[in-house]
C-alpha cells in the first residue's frame, strides 16, 4: 500500500529565504506526481505535475524534482514571500490506477 | 472563472439526520472525486466517477453514496452522518483520468458540521 509522507510537518523561514518541501512515497511505481497549495479552510490548487519520466518540473520561483527510484520529490521555493505562506501538500498517482495518494502536508510560515 | 463549483461551502448537519453536498464542474472533465479531509490531515478518497462508472474505495464506509446524474453534476450523500463525520469535503475534477497526464482541478470544499 503507497504510503506518503513529508517532512518538515511545518516550517517557519524569514521573507526572502529560499526553502525546500521534502515529499517521500514507498511504493517506487507510480504515475505521475503533483504539488498542491491550500490556503486554511480552503480546497487545494494544484502548483507542478511531474510525470514519473521526468526528473523536474519549473513555475516561476517554483521547482520540483523527481527521483521516483529513491522516492523521494522536493519542491523548491525561491525567494520566499509573505503570500506563499500555506499548506504544501504531495500526491503520488498509482499506475494502472486513477487514485492519487496524499501526504499530510507541510504548514509553512513566511514572516514579514 | 470557477471552474469546481461546491454548495454549500458550509453545512451544518444533526447526528444522524441525512445530508446531501453538491459539486459542479465547468471543464466538461470525465472523472470526478470526492475527498474528505479532517483537520491538519491528508485528504482521504472515498470514491470517484469516470463517466458514469463509480468507483468505490475499499475502506469508505457504507454510510457514504454519490450520484452522478451528469458530466456536470456529482452528489454525495452522507445517510447518517455521525460526530466522526466532521470534515472538509472536497471535490476534484480531471480530464480522462486513464491517461493519468492531467492535473487534479480542485473546489473550495464544502464544511460540515455534525452536532
Amino acid at each position: 500500500k503507497q504510503e506518503v509522507t513529508q517532512i518538515p510537518a511545518a516550517l517557519s523561514v524569514p521573507e526572502g529565504e529560499n526553502l525546500v518541501l521534502n515529499c517521500s512515497f514507498t511504493d517506487s511505481a507510480i504515475y505521475n506526481l503533483q504539488w498542491f497549495r491550500q490556503d486554511p479552510g480552503k480546497g487545494l490548487t494544484s502548483l507542478l505535475l511531474i510525470q514519473s519520466s521526468q526528473r523536474e518540473q519549473t513555475s516561476g520561483r517554483l521547482n520540483a524534482s523527481l527521483d521516483k527510484s529513491s522516492g523521494r520529490s522536493t519542491l523548491y521555493i525561491a525567494a520566499s514571500q509573505p503570500g506563499d505562506s500555506a499548506t504544501y501538500l504531495c500526491a503520488v498517482r498509482r499506475n494502472y490506477g486513477q487514485n492519487f495518494v496524499f501526504g499530510p502536508g507541510t504548514r509553512l510560515s513566511v514572516l514579514p | 472563472d470557477a471552474m469546481v463549483i461546491q454548495n454549500p461551502r458550509y453545512q451544518v448537519t444533526q447526528f444522524g439526520k441525512p445530508v446531501t453536498l453538491s459539486c459542479s464542474q465547468t471543464l466538461n472533465h470525465n472523472v470526478m472525486y470526492w475527498y474528505q479531509q479532517k483537520s491538519s490531515q491528508a485528504p482521504k478518497l472515498l470514491f470517484h466517477y469516470y463517466d458514469k462508472d463509480f468507483n468505490n474505495e475499499a475502506d469508505t464506509p457504507d454510510n457514504f453514496q454519490s450520484r452522478r446524474p451528469n458530466t456536470s453534476f456529482c452528489f454525495l450523500d452522507i445517510r447518517s452522518p455521525g460526530l466522526g463525520d466532521a470534515a472538509m469535503y472536497l471535490c476534484a475534477t480531471s480530464r480522462d483520468g486513464v491517461a493519468g497526464t492531467d492535473t487534479q482541478y480542485f473546489g473550495p470544499g464544502t464544511r460540515l458540521t455534525v452536532l
